[in-house]
């Protein structure tokens, strides 16, 4: 059964730091890897999508790297914002057209 | 393009009751995904629906919970008679088809809270 484990649970940064997020799955049988924004109330904006071919790939200040057969993945921040403060949820999926497996997300605070 | 529309965005209900959902999709989205976001936890699949069949619901607790979208558009989600445990944020999302490719797109959730 799949597991994905996100670590650390809480992160609290002063504006401007580079920061990074650790996501790890058991099974490294995965079809894509997802990271997800989510803010207090609100639903989930997808950040980046890392199909398993792929080794990372780039958004603005966001980074996402994929190791599938470690099965490990970060979301690299660059010069973190208070408007960066939200829960990060990372993803994966088995197989095109399975559900997406979510950790417990990471609470970032990046504060001003 | 609009998003996925949820509604209630809130219900507070006593244990025993019942609560519906709703879900409308993005236009042309084949797939449909009900999550329960328990607070502090990820999201956890309940059902999920290609066009107007139900795909997996192994993880939906058919006893009290059901799920319908018929003609493959909007989705309806019961829970009947509602527990304690219950108490979760309701999300949907949707997809192009089940092999999408660039990934889902998520409403904003119904929160519940049973009492």
């Amino acid at each position: 059964k799949q597991e994905v484990t996100q670590i650390p649970a809480a992160l609290s940064v002063p504006e401007g730091e580079n920061l990074v997020l650790n996501c790890s799955f058991t099974d490294s049988a995965i079809y894509n890897l997802q990271w997800f924004r989510q803010d207090p109330g609100k639903g989930l904006t997808s950040l980046l999508l890392i199909q398993s071919s792929q080794r990372e790939q780039t958004s603005g200040r966001l980074n996402a790297s994929l190791d599938k057969s470690s099965g490990r993945s970060t979301l690299y921040i660059a010069a973190s914002q208070p408007g960066d403060s939200a829960t990060y949820l990372c993803a994966v999926r088995h197989q095109a057209g399975t559900a997406l497996i979510f950790g417990k997300g990471t609470t970032l605070s990046v504060s001003s | 393009e609009a998003g996925v529309a949820q509604s209630p965005r809130y219900k507070i209900i006593e244990k025993r009751q019942s609560v519906a959902f709703w879900c409308n999709p993005i236009s042309g989205h084949a797939t449909l995904y009900w999550y329960q976001q328990i607070l502090g936890q990820g999201p956890k699949l309940l059902i999920q629906f290609q066009n107007n069949g139900v795909v997996d619901d192994s993880q939906l607790p058919k006893d009290r919970f059901s799920a319908e979208r018929l003609k493959g558009v909007d989705s309806t989600l019961k829970i009947q008679p509602a527990k304690l445990e219950d108490s979760a944020v309701y999300l949907c999302a949707s997809s192009l088809q089940q092999g999408e490719v660039y990934g889902y797109t998520f409403g904003s959730g119904t929160r519940l809270t049973v009492v």
